[in-house]
């Protein structure tokens, strides 16, 4: 059963980068087949994807984060990393990581984190 | 970009009902569409793939259908766990682009 957690500081201060790692178990990042992602949602509203991460490092970023979002991916540790610059209030969410499955026609994200909430205040 | 578009935004329900979400893409996405489940304080959950596949261990009162633009999640017979919000999301254009609809919040009448 794959499992997978994220980690990071809950309170980040406005101009500065939130960052957040999920820790994969129950299987191997570096297996391939799967994309991984992060997700997040602002309290009392929808999902708003982020970026997806290929184990070979390859990334795809939502257009409207693109210029402040670093996705990374540590193969040995079985981790991937999201990386936020300039946060502001207005990041202030839920951040879920996720396992993007591949099916011949969609794909979907089939296991998730149980998200962790940052604030960003001073 | 493609844009999705659920309705309603919000429905009441009872016990029992059979109920239908509606989710609208902006442009053709094939089959290229998911539903998932999140019940407040929780972690989204994959309900159908696809379209149409019933994700592994998901009752079968939920089924999905449609192609192209217009998808539909029904559930059959609604039972006391199926309070939530659904989400549906397009695929299509993975992974260079993702897009969620708003969301319906099914409620108990």
């Amino acid at each position: 059963q794959v499992q997978l957690q994220e980690s990071g500081p809950g309170l980040v201060k406005p101009s500065q980068t939130l960052s957040l790692t999920c820790t994969v178990s129950g299987g191997s990042i570096s297996s391939g087949g799967y994309y991984w992602s992060w997700i997040r949602q602002h309290p009392g509203k929808g999902l708003e994807w982020i970026g997806y991460i290929y184990y070979s490092g390859s990334t795809y970023y939502n257009p409207s984060l693109k210029s402040r979002v670093t996705i990374s991916v540590d193969t040995s540790k079985n981790q991937f990393s999201l990386k936020l610059s300039s946060v502001t209030a207005a990041d202030t969410a839920v951040y879920y990581c996720a396992r993007v499955q591949k099916y011949s026609s969609s794909s979907a994200l089939d296991y998730w984190g149980q998200g962790t909430l940052v604030t960003v205040s001073s | 970009d493609i844009q999705m578009t659920q309705s309603p935004s919000s429905l009441s329900a009872s016990v029992g009902d059979r109920v239908t979400i509606t989710c609208r893409a902006s442009q053709s996405i094939s089959s290229y569409l998911n539903w998932y489940q999140q019940k407040p304080g929780k972690a989204p959950k994959l309900l159908i793939y696809a379209a149409s596949s019933l994700q592994s261990g998901v009752p079968s009162r939920f089924s999905g259908s449609g192609s192209g633009t217009d998808f539909t999640l029904t559930i059959s017979s609604l039972q006391p766990e199926d309070f939530a919000t659904y989400y549906c999301q397009q695929s299509y254009s993975t992974p260079k682009e993702n897009t969620f609809g708003q969301g319906t919040r099914l409620e108990i009448k």
